[in-house]
């Protein structure tokens, strides 16, 4: 059974640039998470996804960010414009359900703001 | 709100020395608790959780009890080996809202043979 697949991998951008991550989740998971990882910290849920519809984005700074879950299958989480301060590993996760479901993560992207 | 505090790392071992990592929480109600693992350069992956207080998680060796009268969930490996150097993460979702993670700041782990 494929993973959570994420890209791109890495990706290294100039300030004021936008960029845009993609993920597919583990086939017949209803719920999908983004998460934002800093240097040396935990993951911090940004959007929350239940099929198609995003029931938890209270942590997405919504000046900048925007997501969408098409179809309730693949997601993608854009940034426009990026800012210094967005360096980060952006991390998708996906669970078959909420509460105490168990989420699978990807490997993430490594964003580099310069 | 609520919140994960883990042990401050780097936490550095010989092979076969005993492992505690501590992480206590707050929450309002009764979370349920986990301990994922992040080898480098790959994803989060669980490593065990606990749903209702006194619940023994357990994987690969490693360990970690809910105790709800001093709100801990510490992680223990009886005999650490080379492979398990990675960071792990304790983390809680609250029974109310569901979904809604929290993590630690995470503990690196190095295993020296």
């Amino acid at each position: 059974e494929a993973g959570v697949v994420q890209s791109p991998r890495y990706k290294i951008i100039e300030k004021k640039q936008p960029v845009a991550f993609w993920c597919n989740p583990i086939s017949g998971h209803n719920t999908l998470y983004w998460y934002r990882q800093n240097l040396g910290q935990g993951p911090e849920l940004l959007i929350r996804y239940e099929n198609e519809e995003a029931v938890d984005d209270s942590q997405l700074p919504k000046d900048r960010f925007s997501a969408e879950r098409l179809k309730g299958v693949d997601s993608t989480l854009k940034i426009q414009p990026a800012e210094l301060g967005d360096s980060a590993v952006y991390l998708c996760a996906s669970s078959s359900g909420t509460g105490s479901a168990e989420a699978f993560f990807g490997q993430g992207t490594r964003l580099t703001v310069v | 709100g609520n919140s994960v505090t883990q042990m401050e790392g780097p936490v550095t071992l010989s092979e076969e020395a005993f492992l505690t990592i501590n992480c206590t929480y707050t929450a309002t109600g009764y979370p349920s608790l986990f301990w994922y693992v992040q080898y480098p350069g790959e994803g989060l992956q669980l490593l065990l959780k606990a749903t209702k207080a006194d619940d023994k998680g357990s994987n690969k060796g490693f360990e970690a009890t809910y105790r709800k009268e001093t709100t801990s969930f510490h992680l223990e490996k009886g005999s650490v080996q080379v492979s398990d150097s990675a960071v792990y993460f304790c983390a809680l979702i609250p029974l109310l809202y569901a979904g809604k993670s929290t993590f630690g700041d995470g503990t690196t782990l190095t295993v020296k043979p």
